[in-house]
């Protein structure tokens, strides 16, 4: 089944303690994005990356980074998280056209900064 | 318009009416128009990519319509159902950038 998976898909976590939120999808799309939805605010780019190797930030990228060492994967990475970054996070993905394409969302995370 | 806009922010209409909400966005560089349909506790899911001024889409009871040189998107939904309840979001992308922006949202409530 085509599908973008994001993992875990609830967190709980504290301040400065550094997480990894997975993305992977199945579908060899050579887009893929990250997004923190927030009430009041909307989906917001967080980066995207164009393919391997090439990534570039979003409209909100401080406090965190990505890596796209292969095609399928674009981890999310927050080195020292702070209560601020308490939010729904989506991972999605296009085939091609970039940012042109349709997205493909994951089923998003859900975390908690204490 | 610097940012994407939708209007209304929320709406509720009773089963079998139609109705239709607004995005806007900058005219400028124009590359692309998504709409996204997002049901409570799921994820977004495409209903239309669209790319030529004067574009028109269709999915069942849907329907869009795309104006790039005045910078407005037109979402229809014919004979509402209390299954169209939700958010209904429209993203914006412009040449020479990969960024896409969202609007904030149109919530969407058909009441049976």
């Amino acid at each position: 089944e085509a599908q973008v998976t994001q993992n875990p898909r609830y967190l709980i976590t504290v301040t400065g303690k550094k997480l990894t939120v997975t993305c992977s999808q199945n579908m060899n799309h050579e887009y893929m994005s990250w997004y923190r939805q927030d009430p009041g605010l909307g989906l917001r780019q967080i980066y995207y990356s164009m393919n391997v190797e090439v990534t570039d930030k979003g409209d909100v990228p401080e406090g965190y980074k990505v890596s796209r060492k292969e095609k399928r994967n674009f981890p999310l990475i927050l080195e020292s998280p702070s209560p601020n970054q308490t939010s729904l996070y989506f991972c999605a993905s296009s085939l091609s056209g970039g940012s042109g394409g349709t997205q493909y969302f994951g089923p998003g995370t859900r975390l908690t900064v204490l | 318009i610097l940012n994407v806009e939708q209007s209304p922010q929320s709406l509720h209409v009773q089963e079998g009416d139609s109705t239709n909400f607004t995005c806007s966005f900058p005219s400028s560089n124009f590359y692309a128009l998504h709409w996204y349909r997002w049901e409570t506790a799921k994820s977004p899911e495409a209903l239309f990519v669209m790319t030529l001024n004067g574009d028109e889409k269709k999915k069942g009871r849907i329907s869009a319509t795309l104006n790039t040189k005045e910078g407005y998107s037109y979402l229809y939904i014919k004979g509402s159902q209390p299954e169209d309840s939700a958010t209904y979001l429209c993203a914006h992308t412009q040449g020479g950038s990969e960024k896409l922006v969202f609007g904030k949202g149109t919530k969407l409530t058909v009441n049976p």
